[in-house]
């Protein structure tokens, strides 16, 4: 079993639609969560963090739950410039960071 | 301030070759790693350093080795290029190994084995 995981995907959805992704992680000492996003063939940036209290960005909500060690990205509003692969990473205490496989969204006119 | 400066932006081997990718930063972060990312998959983390003189293995650390002489650069050296290693290559780096901090990428090595 992986670390980290994501929904497959992909995620194809209309302009202005709202989009969930889930991760589960494995390692309960985990310590700090993000989401990434990434461009094709491009390097991957900081989306957001993500709170225990849970978190918003804009359109871009985070949600941690650590009793699952559950994960989740909630995009309202969807925009053609939302069209990414997100990254579910998860990082030790040592700082090592784990990412998901990504989950590749395509937002559509 | 250029950030997390990878080269070359892409390269190809014939099997058996070695090479060393570079990476600098210019951020005085202690944590740099190097990635490989294959297609549709996340990254697998291939060695970090958590400052000058110390580096460790990551997932896939077999077939690469790496040094930090200084806090600023961290090369990856392929030792016998393989067609398995045919990836894109992604160095980072962060202020601190404190789980918390953001993770700064360079562009990417795209690196075919042929």
């Amino acid at each position: 079993r992986k670390e980290v995981e994501q929904d497959p995907g992909p995620f194809n959805v209309p302009e202005g639609a709202t989009v969930a992704f889930n991760c589960t992680y494995s390692n309960s000492a985990s310590q700090s969560f993000f989401w990434y996003r990434q461009d094709c063939r491009k390097e991957p940036k900081l989306l957001m963090s993500v709170y225990s209290s849970g978190n918003e960005d804009g359109r871009f909500t985070a949600q941690l739950n650590r009793a699952s060690q559950y994960i989740s990205l909630l995009i309202r509003d969807s925009k053609l410039s939302d069209s990414a692969t997100y990254l579910c990473v998860v990082n030790t205490n040592a700082g090592k960071s784990t990412f998901g496989d990504g989950t590749t969204l395509t937002v559509k006119p | 301030n250029a950030g997390v400066t990878q080269t070359p932006k892409f390269q190809v081997l014939k099997t058996g070759q070695s090479m060393t990718l570079q990476c600098a930063q210019d951020m005085n972060h202690e944590y740099m790693s190097w990635y490989r990312q294959d297609p549709g998959m996340g990254l697998r983390l291939i060695h970090y350093s958590v400052g000058a003189g110390i580096t460790d293995q990551g997932e896939v650390p077999n077939g690469y080795n790496v040094s930090r002489s200084t806090t600023e650069d961290f090369p990856l050296r392929l030792l016998s290029a393989a067609p398995s290693q045919t990836s894109v290559y992604f160095c980072a780096s962060s202020y601190s190994t404190r789980s918390n901090t953001e993770a700064f990428f360079g562009q990417g090595t795209r690196l075919t084995v042929v």
